[in-house]
């Protein structure tokens, strides 16, 4: 069974970049399918961020795509997040995941790893 | 785009059947057949209960079950059970996006 684990730097301060990566086990990261990030403020709902696939081929969520950046690794069988200018909206649990495609749903998912943006 | 409209709380007792509602517009929900929902547990990662407006992945229990009417999706569980207790989420396909709606509590009485 595929598994996700989200990893990261800890607290980030605001303006700053945010970093992540998730890393991808019993499953190789080059077949074939999507591997998406989703966040979700304390509280609050969830937000598709967006995807990448094994190609590097990534679609964004149109109100972050300005600030989102995703690639993948296939050497080291994971993926990543780059958000950049943050603030404390950004503060969320982010969650990797991964889906067929544009059109499927997210199947597996990462436990999820709580970013803090504070000064 | 606006996420989609879930109420935000459901209540039922143990043994009814509820049903909660995702509302899109015709550019989303109406135009494609790509519903999905979530379930989540206080402090865990969603879990993939419904796909493809009334698929169930493998293991999903039948009590749960989905459909589409226009432009609204809904998600019925049928024999509500204290495990059911979370909160649940619809997703929708909308031109290479993912949109999500806000949520709704499920409260078992």
């Amino acid at each position: 069974q595929v598994q996700l684990q989200e990893s990261g730097p800890g607290p980030v301060k605001p303006s700053e970049a945010l970093a992540l990566t998730c890393i991808v086990s019993n499953y190789s990261i080059t077949n074939g399918v999507y591997w998406g990030w989703i966040r979700q403020p304390p509280g609050k709902g969830l937000e598709w961020i967006g995807s990448v696939d094994r190609g590097g081929f990534s679609y964004y969520n149109p109100s972050l795509k300005s600030r989102v950046t995703l690639s993948i690794d296939t050497s080291r069988n994971q993926f990543s997040l780059r958000l950049t200018s943050v603030t404390a909206a950004d503060t969320a649990v982010y969650y990797c995941a991964s889906d067929q495609g544009p059109t499927s749903p997210f199947d597996y998912w990462g436990p999820g790893t709580l970013v803090t943006v504070s000064s | 785009q606006s996420a989609l409209t879930q109420p935000a709380s459901v209540s039922g007792s143990p043994g009814q059947s509820i049903t909660i509602s995702c509302t899109g517009t015709s550019t989303d929900i109406g135009s494609y057949n790509y519903v999905s929902w979530y379930q989540q547990h206080p402090g865990k990662a969603p879990k993939l209960i419904i796909y493809d407006v009334n698929n169930r992945p493998s293991g999903v229990s039948s009590r749960f079950s989905g459909s589409k009417s226009g432009n609204t999706a809904s998600l019925t569980i049928s024999g509500l059970q204290a495990e059911d207790e979370a909160d649940y989420y619809c997703n929708s396909f909308v031109t290479n996006t993912k949109l999500f709606g806000g949520g709704t509590k499920v409260t078992v009485l």
